[in-house]
């Protein structure tokens, strides 16, 4: 069974960072692309960021270019978001979700139950 | 604004049809698969529908798709209590070179 559990969510201030994780079990994990997608409160759906499954490529969102960095250890089967200079508007709840291939074109098929970001100001 | 247009909210009573539409262009939609998302309060999204119309193991057949141009519907048979969430549209975009959601839409069953 596929499982995607995040952690490293919280409360920050605005300027501050973060480094959110997500475990995945139940699937030949380095053959996966991964991404970040998040719901700001009330809000609908954002792709973040995402991370082939040998980290040959990346994805960012244009709203966090330059501030967020993600990464992968396909020994410990965990990917990263290291969230840097956060601001109000990246309060929302952070998804992990794999990709049903290993490229950066892909589509959701398992997700996580999410870790909650909260930026004060 | 999201690239994918739904209605913010739809309703229907038990056992009725109810129908959820999402318009793109010729970018996403009119030229890629299109994909439905479920998301029952409080939880965390789970895929619905992949490849146009395609049920992962789990999901009921009163769950289907119609797409037409530029264009989706997803629509739900047999209404049930259980069918009231969020529900969101989804897909690759060539022009933007990334993935794409709809804004979403409430379901509520009456």
């Amino acid at each position: 069974e596929v499982q995607l559990v995040e952690s490293g969510g919280g409360l920050v201030q605005s300027g501050g960072s973060l480094r959110l994780s997500c475990a995945a079990s139940g699937f030949t994990f380095s053959t996966y692309a991964i991404d970040w997608v998040r719901q700001a409160p009330g809000k609908g759906l954002e792709r973040v960021s995402a991370i082939s499954g040998g980290a040959d490529s990346t994805y960012y969102a244009d709203s966090v270019k330059g501030r967020f960095t993600i990464s992968r250890d396909n020994s410990k089967n965990t990917v990263y978001l290291q969230m840097n200079s956060l601001r109000a508007e990246d309060t929302a709840v952070y998804y992990c979700a794999k990709g049903d291939v290993s490229g950066i074109r892909h589509y959701f098929d398992h997700w996580g139950q999410g870790t909650l970001v909260t930026v004060s100001s | 604004q999201s690239v994918l247009t739904q209605p913010p909210s739809a309703s229907g009573t038990p056992g009725q049809r109810v129908t959820i539409s999402c318009f793109g262009s010729s970018s996403n939609i009119g030229s890629n698969y299109v994909y439905w998302y479920q998301q029952l309060p409080g939880t965390a999204p789970k895929l619905l529908i992949y490849r146009n119309n395609q049920r992962p193991s789990g999901v009921p057949d009163r769950f289907s798709v119609s797409k037409s141009g530029t264009s989706a519907s997803l629509a739900i048979s047999g209404l049930r209590s259980e069918d009231e969430a969020d529900y969101f549209c989804g897909g690759w975009d060539d022009s933007l070179s990334g993935w794409v959601f709809g804004g979403g839409t409430k379901l509520t069953v009456l």
